[in-house]
């Protein structure tokens, strides 16, 4: 049963710390997608990869997130420096686009981020 | 860009009976519709999604059905038992451009022994 994977579960950082958050996708999906979950906003995109380029970052600050998928089983989501308002459960889903047709999103168990 | 909107927010039914939770979206390309449960501290599960050539979609006690023209899309949860308690969220995306989800604000369900 492939699922997606994210390192670490837990980091409790303090401010102006940079954070790295790991993701390795399903074997053989070619997108993966960043989500922030809050009680406030909910799911949000945040980033998004097809075939490791990147396609959509719009939902990111730009000034202290970046988004960057090295080879096909990794992608990381940076944040530096990290605030207390970055506090967020931070999701990476992976998923198979093909042609016309939108496949399913697999979510990883997520990085529970808390920013001091 | 899409928007999802989902009611409840939260739904309080007893053990048994049936819950139904809708949504509407805005973009009329969307063209894919899933649905996800949430258990606390758990990651978002697939648990049905509909695409926009099938109008109703059944797997055991979960349905979804869709109506393209007034673009709204409901869950249907039959004979619900306490382990159906937990979060969904509701979901749209397009066949072009993006193609990620844009998802609803979620419902808060809770079943009642």
């Amino acid at each position: 049963d492939a699922r997606v994977t994210q390192t670490p579960r837990h980091k409790v950082t303090e401010m102006g710390q940079e954070v790295t958050m790991r993701c390795q996708p399903i074997l053989g999906h070619n997108t993966v997608f960043w989500y922030r979950q809050t009680m406030m906003q909910g799911l949000e995109l945040l980033a998004y990869f097809r075939n490791r380029a990147p396609l959509d970052d719009s939902g990111m600050p730009k000034d202290r997130f970046s988004a960057e998928m090295p080879d096909a089983t990794l992608a990381t989501l940076k944040i530096q420096p990290s605030e207390p308002r970055d506090s967020a459960v931070y999701f990476c889903a992976s998923g198979l686009v093909l042609t016309g047709r939108t496949d399913t999103q697999y979510f990883g168990p997520g990085t529970r981020l808390t920013v001091l | 860009g899409e928007n999802v909107e989902q009611h409840p927010s939260t739904l309080s039914v007893q053990e048994g009976d049936s819950a139904v939770i809708k949504c509407t979206y805005s973009d009329s390309a969307s063209n894919y519709f899933p649905w996800y449960k949430q258990e606390l501290g758990k990651r978002p599960q697939l648990i049905i999604d509909i695409r926009s050539n099938v109008g109703e979609k059944k797997d055991q006690r979960i349905a979804v059905t869709l109506n393209k023209t007034a673009k709204h899309f409901s869950l249907h949860i039959t004979e619900t038992q306490p382990e159906d308690s937990a979060v969904y969220f509701c979901a749209a995306s397009i066949r072009t451009g993006r193609r990620a989800l844009t998802f609803g604000s979620g419902t808060r369900l809770q079943v009642q022994p």
